[in-house]
């Protein structure tokens, strides 16, 4: 079946530091991957998605590009902020009615 | 309202105890669904509703999980003689189109239920 494997955390930077969020999926087909983000006490949030090969999400300084030859999606920020912390997860969606997500990285960006 | 509702916020139940969890989703949108999220685990998919019709139950761990959404609007989900993995945070999300996430889910907060 479908899966996603994330970094494990805690990742912890110091501000205005680059990030990458390592997302690798198995997956027939053709999925359209998404990063949430989920902030302390919420509620999971989208923080951008793309849905073919080569697509670019990007939103709020991150980005993640669509990579089918090395089935990954991995999460960048060329300067984090201490408001970035928060839960970071992958997640597919493969024609279905679900998401199948990663186990999630917690980010931790001291000032 | 503005955002999925969840209710409790918190529930502590013994173990064997029945509970019921409540989840109001963003007016006028069609497709609902419940996830189960373990401590430091990713969610899980448990059930997925278009309106009021329930169209994949594929995720519920055991017959002592059912959910429902009679009127297309308000959910719920019932856990039956709770046990102790049953303790998670329970998910909520909407969507106004069907099926897919390609529109976009909104999430609830969620209710963490620990079994005691």
């Amino acid at each position: 079946g479908d899966s996603v494997t994330q970094m494990e955390g805690p990742v912890t930077l110091s501000e205005e530091a680059f990030l990458t969020i390592n997302c690798t999926y198995t997956a027939t087909g053709y999925p359209s991957l998404f990063w949430y983000v989920q902030y302390p006490g919420e509620g999971l949030q989208l923080l951008l998605k793309a849905t073919k090969a080569d697509d670019k999400g990007s939103n709020k300084g991150f980005e993640a590009t669509y990579r089918k030859e090395t089935t990954s999606f991995h999460l960048e920020k060329g300067s984090v902020q201490v408001s970035d912390s928060a839960v970071y997860f992958c997640a597919l969606n493969n024609a279905g009615n679900m998401l199948t997500f990663g186990g999630g990285t917690r980010l931790m960006v001291k000032p | 309202g503005a955002g999925v509702s969840q209710s409790p916020r918190y529930k502590v139940a013994k173990r064997g105890q029945d509970v019921a969890l409540r989840c109001d989703p963003i007016s006028g949108h069609v497709s609902l669904f419940w996830y189960q999220q373990a401590l430091g685990q990713g969610p899980e998919f448990l059930t997925y509703f278009q309106n009021e019709a329930q169209l994949d139950k594929s995720g519920l761990p055991s017959d002592r999980f059912f959910a429902e959404r009679p009127e297309g609007s308000v959910s719920t989900l019932k856990i039956q003689r709770t046990q102790q993995e049953d303790s998670a945070v329970y998910l909520c999300a909407s969507s106004l189109g069907l099926g897919t996430s390609n529109y976009g889910y909104t999430f609830g907060s969620g209710t963490r239920l620990t079994v005691v």
